[in-house]
């Protein structure tokens, strides 16, 4: 299997433009889970979904993120618009459990200038 | 609520010398506890868990953890350290048992020197 995928692997983008992360979790998992880890705040869950429904959303930081299941082998996280404090390592990461012992992507770096 | 801390922010050893990696817990339940490993430009991966069974916990790569509960610890070890170690590494709890979310501390950056 090839992994949890997350595209791009960096992204930079201006303040105030919309910007779109994207996962492919491994296949036959059924929990999916976004964290994002900056310097200040460490490693934060976002949102994590089962069964392409999001279970708990408490961890998005404002109305500005939202993310998407559609089906069960891909998931969008989107900041619209962005701001330079949402830089930071976005990472999906996909179990058939819950999240204790996910498998985390590589990550996707943003930068927002 | 439950929280780590994880002391010290970036840990440097010998090749060959100990590995010892602190983490002390807060939990109002019996907690859950996971030690995550982060190469450079990687996702986190397990390294062990803690889960209420044996004390002594042993996981990949040689590292292993000892839950103490009377210090309220679970500091990961490796009796010799690899180049190939260097990385950061975060302890977490988790808030809901085996499936519950967790909270991660800060991480701790492991060197090892040549």
């Amino acid at each position: 299997d090839a992994g949890v995928i997350q595209s791009p692997r960096h992204e930079v983008t201006e303040m105030g433009q919309e910007v779109t992360l994207r996962c492919k979790p491994i296949s036959g998992h059924d929990y999916l889970f976004w964290y994002r880890q900056t310097m200040m705040r460490g490693l934060e869950l976002l949102i994590y979904f089962n069964n392409n429904v999001p279970i708990d959303d408490s961890g998005m930081p404002e109305d500005r993120f939202s993310a998407k299941m559609p089906n069960a082998s891909f998931s969008t996280l989107k900041i619209q618009p962005s701001e330079p404090r949402d830089s930071a390592v976005y990472f999906c990461a996909s179990n058939v459990r819950g999240p204790t012992e996910a498998f985390f992507g590589q990550g996707t770096r943003l930068t927002v200038v | 609520a439950q929280s780590v801390t994880q002391l010290g922010s970036h840990v440097s050893v010998s090749e060959g010398a100990l590995v010892l990696l602190r983490c002390n817990y807060s939990s109002s339940v019996p907690p859950y506890l996971f030690w995550y490993v982060q190469y450079p430009n990687q996702g986190l991966q397990l390294l062990l868990k803690y889960t209420s069974a044996a004390t002594l916990v042993k996981g990949i790569n040689g590292f292993e953890a000892e839950f103490k509960k009377s210090e309220t610890s679970f500091h990961l070890t490796k009796p010799s350290a690899h180049m190939s170690d260097a990385a950061e590494y975060f302890c977490a709890v988790s808030v809901g048992g085996s499936q519950g979310n967790l909270i991660f501390g800060k991480g701790t950056k492991l060197s090892v020197k040549p």
